[in-house]
């Protein structure tokens, strides 16, 4: 059965610092998302993108924010200067259509130090 | 009120047991609802999608009720394996972006 995959699995920076969250959505899947869920809280979402830009991303999804699809199959989440309070899992999604079930990937265990 | 609005519990039920969840939501413009389901620290899976007419999966049974703006969930003879966390997922009207609620957590006992 096709998955979401993401890498790594546990990432720890240092407050300040770049980091990139790696995503493979399924391969017939058209939309992607980027979710973010701090330890005890509900899922907040972040980013939707489809056809190459965004096509939606909330209060929280800020300059330091960016993602990209590099190439055909890579979905990336950059933070550019990461704080304290970025400390989260951060769970990857795609759908087929804007519509249809989301289906996420493991996550990233995102520490920031 | 809350977009998305669940009872946390814990639910604590004896194999066996039946057991219902309650969701209710706030934007009357939502078009699509969802169960998922969480376990410590794991990714959220998809339960089953919620239909108008109501929809049963086996011992999971599903209903929507748009006038009163609220979603079930109900587990017929619970299972040790059903223990995780219950969310409950509403997409807006022209959104694509999911509205999650806090999740409703189940503990299943021998």
């Amino acid at each position: 059965e096709p998955e979401v995959t993401q890498t790594p699995s546990h990432q720890v920076t240092q407050m300040g610092q770049e980091v990139i969250l790696r995503c493979v959505p399924i391969s017939n899947h058209l939309y992607f998302y980027w979710y973010r869920q701090i330890l005890g809280q509900k899922v907040e979402f972040l980013v939707s993108f489809y056809n190459n830009e965004i096509s939606e991303k909330s209060e929280i999804f800020d300059d330091q924010f960016s993602v990209e699809r590099p190439d055909g199959s890579n979905f990336t989440l950059k933070i550019r200067s990461t704080k304290l309070e970025d400390s989260a899992m951060y769970f990857c999604a795609s759908s087929e259509s804007g519509r249809n079930e989301q289906f996420f990937g493991p996550g990233t265990r995102l520490t920031v130090l | 009120r809350k977009e998305v609005e669940q009872d946390p519990g814990p639910f604590n039920v004896p194999e066996g047991a039946t057991v219902a969840f309650n969701c209710t939501y706030s934007n009357s413009a939502s078009q699509s609802f969802f169960w998922y389901r969480q376990d410590c620290r794991k990714e959220p899976k998809l339960l089953m999608s919620v239909y108008s007419s109501g929809n049963e999966d086996g011992r999971f049974t599903a209903q929507l009720n748009r006038a009163s703006q609220y979603i079930s969930l109900l587990i017929r003879d619970s299972k040790l394996s059903d223990s995780a966390t219950y969310l409950c997922v509403v997409r807006g009207g022209n959104n694509r972006k999911l509205i999650w609620g806090l999740g409703t957590s189940l503990a299943v006992n021998p």
